[in-house]
């Protein structure tokens, strides 16, 4: 069974700072996908990681992707509150149909001003 | 362009009762993805249509579900009878044809007392 375990569960930080959150699995995934999800919302993407050791940044936000292509981790350069809410990975199931997402709890962040 | 719609956005209901929840995609998508969150796990796959044929019901909880996309336009998700272990946020997703690029729905929250 293919699995997503997100790290930490919950953060809360001062603006400004700096802070990363992980995605481990014990199993491949063929790409990674984060998402934000704010409350009273769905999930939206940020980014799909494909390539073992693949770095993509969109502003502040910096994706690795593991050279093993088991995890993935999401910093963020001097946080701000607009970046509050709830982080998720997700990743295609191995088994059939590659379109079905396998999702993480996800990581709770709360940027205080 | 117009996302995907999702309602109700909530519904309480009583054990036993039935309770239609509706998904719009986005116009195109002939992907539409259903998904759950119950309070404390992570959102799991329920089900994938491409246009109007089920794909993948592999994550149905058991046949008090039923899914239907009438002309692959629009998806209904009916219960019944609901249960209170139904109770959670359904979301709906669509894309377009490629695996990446899911549009999320806001998601309704169905609550079973």
């Amino acid at each position: 069974t293919q699995l997503l375990e997100q790290s930490p569960q919950f953060l809360s930080i001062q603006e400004g700072e700096n802070l990363t959150v992980y995605c481990n699995s014990s199993s491949v995934f063929s790409s990674l996908q984060w998402y934000r999800q704010e409350p009273g919302e769905g999930p939206v993407l940020l980014v799909t990681v494909v390539t073992g050791g693949e770095v993509k940044k969109l502003k502040r936000l910096t994706f690795q992707f593991g050279d093993a292509r088991k995890d993935s981790s999401l910093h963020i350069t001097a946080a701000q509150p607009g970046d509050t809410g709830l982080y998720l990975c997700a990743g295609p199931s191995n088994a059939g149909n590659n379109r079905k997402l396998i999702w993480g709890l996800g990581t709770s962040l709360a940027v205080n001003p | 362009e117009a996302g995907v719609t999702q309602f109700p956005s909530h519904s309480v209901i009583e054990k036993g009762q039935t309770v239609t929840l509706r998904c719009d995609p986005i116009s195109g998508h002939d992907n539409l993805y259903w998904y759950r969150r119950v309070m404390g796990k992570e959102i799991k796959f329920l089900l994938h249509f491409v246009k109007e044929s089920k794909q993948d019901e592999s994550g149905m909880p058991n046949n008090r579900f039923l899914a239907e996309r009438t002309g692959g336009t629009y998806s209904t998700l009916k219960v019944q009878p609901a249960e209170l272990e139904d109770s959670g946020v359904y979301f709906c997703a669509s894309s377009q044809g490629q695996f990446y690029g899911y549009t999320f729905g806001s998601g309704t929250r169905l609550t079973v007392v």
